[in-house]
Order: C-alpha cells, then sequence, then structure tokens
C-alpha cells in the first residue's frame, strides 16, 4: 500500500488567500485525523472523521478552518481566509478504526505570508 | 483535560547504549501509542500499547495503565534512532481525543 498520501507537500502563500490541505487515506481504513503541528503547541488533533462523518472538530481553532471527507478516500481541510499564524505542518493520519493504531502522512508544510 | 507528560525532554547517547523513555498521563486512557518523528519529519508509529508489554527488535514498550505511565526502551542505540518520540494517548472523556506529548528529542552520537 502507498501509504497515507498529502499534498501538497509544501504550500507558500500571502495572507487572506484560501489555501486548501488534501489527505488520500489507507484503503480499508476507517477512520481519518487532521493534526498540526507547531514549535509552540506541539501536535494538536484539529478533527477526525469515522465512516466519512466529522465525529470531533472541537479542535479546530476557528471558523476559518473546515475540513470535508467527501468519500472514503478523499478529505479536506481548508483555511479560508489564512493568517501567518497558521503556518505549521498538518498532517493527515489513518487507521481501521478510531482506537487503532494510526498511520500518518508525510505532513504538508504550510507558510503564510 | 488529559495532561501527557514526557521525560526526559532532551537525551543525547552514545551509540549502542540504552535508554529509557517516560510517558506520564494523567487520566485514565483508552490507548497509548508510541511515535518516532526522523530528522525529516516522518511520524513512524512504533507501538499500540494501551497495556502490557510488546517489543519489536531493539524497542520495547510497556504501559502500566492503572499506574498511568508508559515506557519506551531503545537498547544498543543507532545513529538512525535519533529524532523525537512521542507518546499518544486515546480518551473518550468528552468526545474522542487523541493527545500528543511534548516529546523526548533523542540524539545518538557515532
Amino acid at each position: 500500500d502507498a501509504g497515507v498520501i498529502q499534498s501538497p507537500r509544501h504550500e507558500v502563500t500571502e495572507m487572506g488567500q484560501e489555501v486548501t490541505l488534501r489527505c488520500k487515506p489507507i484503503s480499508g481504513h476507517n477512520s481519518l485525523f487532521w493534526y498540526r503541528q507547531t514549535m509552540m503547541r506541539g501536535l494538536e488533533l484539529l478533527i477526525y472523521f469515522n465512516n466519512n462523518v466529522p465525529i470531533d472538530d472541537s479542535g479546530m481553532p476557528e471558523d476559518r478552518f473546515s475540513a470535508k471527507m467527501p468519500n472514503a478516500s478523499f478529505s479536506t481541510l481548508k483555511i479560508q481566509p489564512s493568517e501567518p499564524r497558521d503556518s505549521a505542518v498538518y498532517f493527515c493520519a489513518s487507521s481501521r478504526g478510531t482506537e487503532e493504531t494510526q498511520y500518518f502522512g508525510p505532513g504538508t508544510r504550510l507558510l503564510v505570508l | 483535560g488529559i495532561q501527557v507528560e514526557q521525560s526526559p525532554p532532551d537525551l543525547i547517547l552514545q551509540e549502542g547504549a540504552n535508554s529509557t523513555l517516560r510517558c506520564n498521563f494523567s487520566d485514565s486512557v483508552n490507548n497509548l501509542q508510541w511515535f518516532h518523528q526522523n530528522p525529516w519529519g516522518q511520524l513512524i508509529n512504533l507501538f499500540y500499547i494501551p497495556s502490557g508489554t510488546k517489543q519489536n527488535g531493539r524497542l520495547s514498550a510497556t504501559t502500566v495503565a492503572t499506574e498511568r505511565y508508559s515506557l519506551l526502551y531503545i537498547s544498543s542505540s543507532q545513529t538512525t534512532d535519533s529524532g523525537v518520540y512521542f507518546c499518544a494517548v486515546g480518551t473518550n472523556t468528552g468526545g474522542f481525543k487523541t493527545i500528543f506529548g511534548a516529546g523526548t528529542r533523542l540524539f545518538v552520537k557515532a
């Protein structure tokens, strides 16, 4: 299996622009997680889906952030409008079930100028 | 919410040495995972270990859920073991959460 796939790997954008991050989970995995990693806050869970349904989005920092999972093989995390403080590495992870081993993608390094 | 504390925060080892990393958590958890983040940023799952002991090559882990801690043992360390080791706990209190510790940064010298 190819593992969790994320795109783009790097994104540089200007403040106010819309940013869309993409994730393809491992085939057969029912749970998908979006995380953000910063030096100040470490790794934080933003939202997770189970069977394509958002279960808990309490980690989403504010209304500028939204996530969707239209089918079992694709998810997006959107930031609109982006701000410099959103600069971070965003990871997507998937697992067979909510409480099973999580496999991480390579991450998207986002820089908002 | 649950607090996850890892120690030590930083560790420097000579190649071939052994080490123990610790993860303490403040409340009951449903599961616990150990991850290694390599110098290129990739997060690799090492163990899914809500309780008991597991071994994988030079690495082993023990979780004592009743005492709210987990240990990761690295034996005969190699330079490729360098990176950051994270402990992550899963809890269903107030909705499902995965909470990461701040990590232990390990550098293994040749």
